[in-house]
């Protein structure tokens, strides 16, 4: 499996915008970048996915680099809810004949702890 | 729509017990998969069953074994359990085809 790299930990001020890295330099050409997150005491939720074009959705935006090898999460206003550890994983393309593929890959994360 | 179920959330077992957890998946969705998340090793991915079939299977020894259902209901059972086995086990549901999974809240086990 392709591997991310994140910051272990980051810190924001509430109501501020956030910026969470990831690097995935290995990245193959057809690897989806795919967010979850993992608040306290819950499993992981997804938040969001791109291939190549910045996305944005209800959540967050992901703004992918032009050479794909690295990606930022984007939390456009903190809140104290959106305290959690954040996981950046590679993943293959969704594909009709994709089954029995589902494996995720988390890597070690990133704490992000907001300010009040 | 109902989200993931796992039953129970809390267990407490003895060293060389067995267990049995339970993974509801969110309905339509027919593929599972199971995780183990510890604070040394993170999470971990145990196993994955497809239309009653497991599909792939990760680093774990034999004393961890996985079934699902024709109604796409799972189960993972650890036999002779050991205290390094005490853990968070999640298990996720999706539609298959590399889409988004939906995680449930997880079972706590701790052996002592």
């Amino acid at each position: 499996d392709a591997k991310t790299t994140q910051p272990n930990s980051m810190e924001s001020n509430e109501e501020e915008p956030v910026h969470l890295p990831c690097n995935h330099s290995t990245i193959s050409g057809t690897d989806y970048i795919h967010w979850y997150r993992q608040l306290p005491s819950q499993g992981p939720e997804y938040v969001i996915h791109g291939l190549t074009s910045n996305v944005n959705n209800r959540m967050a935006s992901l703004a992918i680099a032009e050479d794909r090898k690295s990606s930022t999460l984007i939390l456009h206003r903190a809140t104290l809810r959106d305290a959690a550890v954040y996981y950046c994983i590679l993943r293959d393309p969704p594909l009709i004949s994709n089954f029995g593929n589902e494996k995720l890959t988390f890597g070690t994360g990133t704490r992000l702890t907001i300010i009040p | 729509k109902a989200g993931v179920t796992q039953t129970p959330r809390y267990l407490i077992k003895t060293r060389g017990q067995q267990v049995t957890l339970s993974c509801s998946p969110i309905s339509g969705h027919r593929s599972v998969s199971w995780y183990q998340q510890t604070p040394g090793q993170g999470l971990q991915f145990l196993f994955e069953y497809f239309s009653e079939t497991q599909r792939n299977k990760g680093n774990f020894p034999g004393r961890f074994s996985g079934r699902q259902f024709s109604n796409s209901r799972s189960e993972m059972n650890v036999s002779t359990l050991e205290l390094g086995d005490s853990a968070l086990y999640l298990c996720a549901s999706n539609k298959g085809q590399s889409t988004e999974a939906f995680f449930g809240q997880g079972t706590r086990l701790t052996v002592v």
